[in-house]
This record gives structure tokens, sequence and C-alpha cells, in this order.
């Protein structure tokens, strides 16, 4: 599976879109992106997940570039609930079900 | 029900006893998982259940010793731990082990402490 590259941290207003990069340039043709966060003392949470094109769902959207080396998750109105470790990761449509996180992005919203 | 059970919440054990984490799901899902994360860092994969069979270790040391009694439990044994060991381990579910849509579902964890 891919390697991914994120940030450490952001901080985000409260009601602004909040935008977290992530880079996933060994990406291949047959390998997803999937976004998971987790809130404090919780277990991880599911947000989206893609292929190539751009995904939107209640939660979230999902920007991949045209290139597949990058990817964009955009939480559009973010609220002091969204504080949260946010992970990019990359994992082949096998059999296996493997997620493999990488050290994520701490996303701060403030009031 | 979209929940993923874990109990106890909290365990605090010797390093010469042996206890079980338990984790549970109603969901139908046919996958489910052990994950291991020690403080600010992100959580580790230890075992794979596809089917009630297990389909990956990740190196796991023998003194961890999965069980899948049916397609909605999931145990983890505990033996002889050591004090590194200590940390949140938290359990998953997915529909499947594969494809393309695989969302895990995670419980909140059992934290453990081993003194």
């Amino acid at each position: 599976d891919a390697k991914t590259t994120q940030p450490t941290s952001m901080d985000c207003a409260e009601g602004r879109a909040a935008n977290l990069p992530c880079n996933h340039s060994t990406i291949s043709g047959n390998e997803y992106v999937y976004w998971y966060r987790q809130i404090h003392s919780q277990g991880p949470q599911y947000i989206i997940h893609g292929l190539k094109n751009n995904e939107t769902n209640e939660m979230a959207s999902l920007i991949i570039t045209e290139d597949r080396k990058s990817s964009t998750l955009i939480l559009p109105h973010a609220t002091l609930r969204d504080t949260a470790v946010y992970y990019c990761i990359v994992r082949l449509t096998s059999n296996t079900g493997k997620l493999i996180f990488g050290q994520g992005t701490t996303l701060q919203v403030k009031p | 029900d979209t929940e993923v059970t874990q109990t106890p919440k909290h365990l605090v054990m010797g390093m010469t006893n042996k206890k079980s984490l338990k984790c549970e799901q109603h969901m139908g899902h046919r996958a489910m998982y052990w994950y291991k994360q020690k403080a600010k860092k992100p959580p580790e994969l230890m075992f794979v259940y596809s089917y009630e069979k297990l389909s990956i270790n990740e190196s796991v040391p023998s003194r961890f010793s999965p069980e899948c009694p049916n397609s909605s439990l999931l145990n983890l044994h505990l033996h002889a731990l050591q004090p590194e060991d200590s940390a949140l381990y938290l359990c998953a579910s997915s529909i499947s082990g594969g494809g393309s849509y695989n969302e895990q579902f995670f419980g909140p964890g059992t934290r453990l402490t081993v003194l």
C-alpha cells in the first residue's frame, strides 16, 4: 500500500471550510484513498473514500487531483466537534481489508 | 444497529494475569479487526478475521491470542503481558475484508494498563 504524507497540525476557524491535504505520490491505479478521523478518546470514524473522481457525502468532500498523487478533504463548515486527528489512508482493493494509518493531521477548530 | 461494542472499557492487569477483551457487532459484518494504539500514535493493525478465519496476523507476539467464536464476536486473550503492552485496544468490523467499499466501524476501545 502507498504511503501518505500529511501536515502534522492545522487550525481552522469555526464556520469556515477546513481543507486538509494529503500527498500520496506513489499511489497505484487500483488503490483507493480513504479518510478517517479520530476524536479524542474515541475509536476512528470513517469519513469518505474515492478512487479518481471527486466524492461528496453528508460529512465532507474529497478532491483527488487528476494524476491522483494528492488529495484534499474538505469539511465545508467546520464546528468545534470536528476537532480531531484526520488520517488519510491509501489501500488496495484486495481481500485483506488492511488499513495502515499514518501519523495524521491534528485539526484544531477554534471559536 | 451500527455499533461496535467493546468490554471492558478499562482493564488493569499484572504481568502474570490472564484476561480477555471482548468485541461484539450485530451489523452482519463478516470481517473483524484488532488494532493497538499507543498514546499519541496512530492505530496499528494486529489481526484480521474474515468469515471467522484468521486472515492476517501482523507478527503479533503469542502473548496476544485472538479468537472469533462466531460472526458477531471477537475476543483477544491476553497472557503474560509486559508493561509496554499498555495501550488502547480497538476493535473494528466491516462488511467484508476487501472490495472497494470497506468502511470499518470502530468500537470505543479498551484501555489496558499492565503493571
